[in-house]
């Protein structure tokens, strides 16, 4: 079975554009979760869908933003991009919003 | 909210020995503790988890203990390989209200040295 995907997997981008992110889940899994890692702040939540509908939000500003779509693929966005947005953003698919998480590779996301 | 507390931020052992990580939890009602292991380039890869209703898993060289009541638990690896070098991740949610947001701790970076 194919692991979680993300494209795309490097991106850089200046201060003040906006960014979005795509992530198809494992094939089955229906709750998609993103998460940004930083070497400051480490792995933080940011939010989480299951069945098109957002679970979980995350302490992050209303410029993070995500959506999931009926086949469970999910895109994250990112508006008005500050330095501080430069992350590895992290997609983790489950069978339902109570399962094992498995996650993707990750995007790096440079904000220059 | 939930805090997850690890420990040690690095860890350097000879290949055969015994590595520990530890890490404490402050939300008594999380219920779901993951371990996940990071290599450089990589996104997380889980290698063992438990629940609130068992206090130790193991699965070949990985064990987890759970204290609930202490609220901590520890990741062992025995016979430690140069290929178990990369960086550990706890995690800890609460299954029914939570869904699969997880609180991650701040990693280990463990180096296995030949």
């Amino acid at each position: 079975k194919a692991g979680v995907t993300q494209t795309p997997r490097y991106l850089i981008k200046t201060r003040g554009q906006q960014v979005t992110l795509s992530c198809s889940p494992i094939s089955g899994h229906r709750s998609v979760s993103w998460y940004q890692q930083t070497p400051g702040q480490g792995l933080q939540f940011l939010f989480e869908y299951f069945s098109e509908t957002q679970r979980n939000k995350g302490n992050f500003p209303g410029r993070f933003s995500g959506r999931q779509f009926s086949n469970s693929r999910s895109e994250m966005n990112v508006s008005t991009l500050e330095l501080g947005d430069s992350a590895l953003y992290l997609c983790a698919s489950s069978r339902t919003d109570r399962d094992t998480q498995y996650f993707g590779p990750g995007t790096r996301l440079t904000v220059l | 909210g939930e805090n997850v507390e690890q420990h040690p931020s690095t860890l350097s052992v000879q290949e055969g020995d015994s590595a520990v990580i530890k890490c404490t939890y402050s939300d008594s009602a999380s219920n779901y503790f993951p371990w996940y292991k990071q290599e450089l380039g990589k996104g997380p890869q889980l290698i063992i988890d438990i629940r609130s209703n068992v206090g130790e898993k193991k699965d070949q060289r990985i064990a987890v203990t759970l204290n609930k009541t202490a609220k901590h638990f520890s990741l062992h690896i025995t016979e430690t390989q140069p290929e178990d070098s990369a960086v550990y991740f706890c995690a800890a949610s609460i299954r029914e209200t939570s869904g699969s947001r997880l609180t991650f701790g701040e990693g280990t970076q463990l180096t296995v040295n030949p």
